[in-house]
């Protein structure tokens, strides 16, 4: 397996313009999370889907942001309009969660907002 | 959830072991320790995971006392590739999922 796919690596938007962030999970595993990093707030979990169900998504910031998960095989993350402090790297990783806490991460959506 | 503390940093030469502490005072009876490492500009890598008393397995050992209010991973003879972020995560399940929830981390530095 490929591990988890994200796109695109490397994003640079303006201010007010709309930024959607893919994400291809590991085949079979049925959850998904996804996080954004920042220096200074670290890794937070934004929201997590299981059998492709939103479970919480008490970490998303406001309104300005939304995930979706139509599939077992693709979850979208969108901010609408976008703002300079959502700049941060944005992963995604899957799960089968199958007798452990292993989760696997994908190599994340740098983002910048100007 | 439980929340974790655990050192911001740490330093240590090469070819020594590494104990990182970690507490997670308010701990649930279903929940589960887990260890992740993060190198730059990569994704966290998953490391062990424990209940209680000792785990190990090829990169490092895991204690657990028997009130699971902290944990210890223990990483043996680290070398320079071993500089990284260290997270303690209490796993917490419901809805058939794990929800993770990671902390500040632990950076550890390995000097030559």
């Amino acid at each position: 397996d490929a591990g988890v796919i994200q796109s695109p690596r490397h994003e640079v938007t303006e201010m007010g313009q709309e930024v959607t962030l893919r994400c291809k999970p590991i085949s079979g595993h049925n959850s998904l999370f996804w996080y954004r990093q920042t220096m200074m707030r670290g890794l937070e979990l934004l929201i997590y889907f299981n059998n492709n169900v939103p479970i919480d998504d008490s970490g998303m910031p406001e309104d300005r942001f939304s995930a979706k998960m139509p599939n077992a095989s693709f979850s979208t993350l969108k901010i609408q309009p976008s703002e300079p402090r959502d700049s941060a790297v944005y992963f995604c990783a899957s799960s089968s969660f199958r007798g452990n806490t292993e989760a696997f991460f994908g190599q994340g959506t740098r983002l910048t907002v100007v | 959830l439980a929340k974790t503390t655990q050192p911001i940093s740490m330093d240590s030469y090469e070819g020594q072991e590494v104990n990182i502490t970690c507490s997670h005072n308010n701990i649930a009876t279903n929940d589960y320790i887990t260890w992740y490492q993060q190198f730059p500009s990569q994704g966290p890598r998953f490391i062990i995971q424990g209940y209680k008393t000792k785990v190990t397995n090829e990169v490092a050992s895991l204690f657990i006392p028997a009130d699971r209010k902290s944990s210890t991973l223990s990483l043996p003879r680290v070398s320079l590739s071993d500089t990284a972020v260290y997270y303690c995560l209490v796993a917490t399940s419901g809805a058939g999922s794990y929800q993770l929830t990671f902390g500040k981390g632990t950076k550890l530095s390995v000097i030559p």
